[in-house]
């Protein structure tokens, strides 16, 4: 079962900031925080990952709260080709020898946004 | 450009009819794998390879088969197709880095009647 726990759906209005949560309440001392998301049917893409600091790139930014129990994945000007599934997922870095690369994706979150 | 490619992209055949999906990286990245994607149940992995010639199971490895011959490419074969394998699938790839980010193919959808 995936170890993280997402809303089902959000709606966000074009070129305001979409916040998506995400619940990890379980996470271990070794284990990120990965965000991907899923346009219709087309293959995942990698979005933004992070262990304990907030990570920024051109795509997003991830807030992890200090006890890393939940986190937030934030697209700061949401525009239309942003709707999809997102998904939040915690996993071992292969670097603490963790398992090969399985990623468990739950059932993630429908971000839909409007004009 | 970095990409992973799959074909076909579509696929309708009967069952029985052995089929070979290819997948096909250009990162020169030593791990692949495969997933299928049903309605209802996301993502499952079916098997992985960490090298050339180094395969194993994933969650859902029955009635398929892989092979890694070359380090760019992780063909997934189905030997005998049945309908509970109507299915989209992907092939993902990435780094040994420890901190590797898995790149996804455009996927393909096949349909076993």
């Amino acid at each position: 079962d995936a170890k993280t726990t997402q809303p089902p759906s959000m709606d966000c209005a074009e070129g305001r900031a979409a916040n998506l949560p995400c619940n990890h309440s379980t996470i271990s001392g070794n284990e990120y925080v990965y965000w991907y998301r899923q346009i219709h049917s087309q293959g995942p893409q990698y979005i933004i990952h992070g262990l304990k600091n907030n990570e920024t790139n051109e795509m997003a930014s991830l807030i992890i709260t200090e006890d890393r129990k939940s986190s937030t994945l934030i697209l700061p000007h949401a525009t239309l080709r942003d709707t999809a599934v997102y998904y939040c997922i915690v996993r071992v870095a292969r670097s603490y020898g963790g398992s090969q690369g399985n990623l468990i994706f739950g059932k993630g979150t429908k971000l839909s946004v409007k004009p | 450009e970095a990409q992973v490619t799959q074909n076909p992209r579509y696929l309708i055949t009967v069952t029985g009819k052995k089929l070979t999906v290819t997948c096909s990286q250009n990162m020169n990245h030593e791990y692949m794998s495969w997933y299928r994607q049903d309605p209802g149940l996301g993502l499952r992995q079916i098997y992985y390879s960490m090298n050339v010639e180094v395969t194993d199971k994933g969650d859902v490895p029955e009635g398929y088969k892989v092979s890694r011959k070359e380090k760019r490419n992780f063909p997934l074969i189905l030997e005998s197709p049945s309908p509970n394998q109507t299915s989209l699938y992907f092939c993902a790839s990435s780094s040994r880095d420890g901190q590797e980010t898995q790149y996804f193919g455009p996927g393909t959808r096949l349909l076993v009647l």
